[in-house]
């Protein structure tokens, strides 16, 4: 059964900072990953798609990595802002069960000014 | 496109009662899930359609919950009766097609609280 581990659960950073969220997966027979943000009290929004067969995704200031043999996607954001706080949820998409996600518990960024 | 929609936004309910959430998915996407988020189990997987065919409802916690997807356009998700552990913030989401590409859009959920 696919898991899904993110670390840190949470990271308090000072404004301007670069910082580094990890995902890893513990079964590499993956469609893509997806990386969404959720406000407090929000849905979730979708940030970037990885698809199997790439190692990486740029999105303005966010980038997405993923070692698919590995298990391991980061997801790098950029002199970092107070808006950017928020929890940040990585999810895989197998191969063999549809268009199933398999959520990783998030990582809950905070941004200080 | 409005994007997924869900109704009603916050479900406050007594105990036994019965609940119905909705979904409305974006236009034209095949495929449609159920997830249930708390804080101790993050979010869970309850049950996925496809072209308004149920195709697992392994995630499904017990005989009190079903759900029904009557159009493309259109899904329910019934708690009946309801218990106070069933509180949870409920998500819809759709996606279309298959494979590499296929990207999940998420409603801005349920938040549903029973007394």
């Amino acid at each position: 059964k696919q898991e899904v581990t993110q670390i840190p659960a949470a990271l308090s950073v000072p404004e301007g900072e670069n910082l580094v969220l990890n995902c890893s997966f513990t079964d590499s027979a993956i469609y893509n990953l997806q990386w969404f943000r959720q406000d407090p009290g929000k849905g979730l929004t979708s940030l970037l798609l990885i698809q199997s067969s790439q190692r990486e995704q740029t999105s303005g200031r966010l980038n997405a990595s993923l070692d698919k043999s590995s298990g391991r996607s980061t997801l790098y954001i950029a002199a970092s802002q107070p808006g950017d706080s928020a929890t940040y949820l990585c999810a895989v998409m197998e191969d063999n069960a549809g268009n199933m996600l398999t959520f990783g518990g998030g990582t809950r960024l905070m941004v200080k000014p | 496109d409005a994007g997924v929609i869900q109704s009603p936004r916050h479900e406050v309910t007594e105990m036994g009662q019965e609940v119905t959430l909705r979904c409305k998915p974006i236009s034209g996407h095949n495929s449609l899930f159920w997830y249930r988020q708390t804080m101790m189990r993050g979010l869970e997987l309850l049950i996925y359609f496809n072209n308004n065919v149920p195709i697992d409802d392994s995630g499904m916690p017990e005989d009190r919950f079903s759900a029904k997807m009557p159009n493309a356009s259109f899904s329910t998700l019934k708690i009946q009766p309801s218990e106070p552990r069933d509180s949870a913030v409920y998500f819809c989401a759709s996606s279309l097609g298959t494979g590499w590409f296929t990207e999940a859009f998420f409603g801005q959920g349920t938040r549903l609280t029973v007394v």
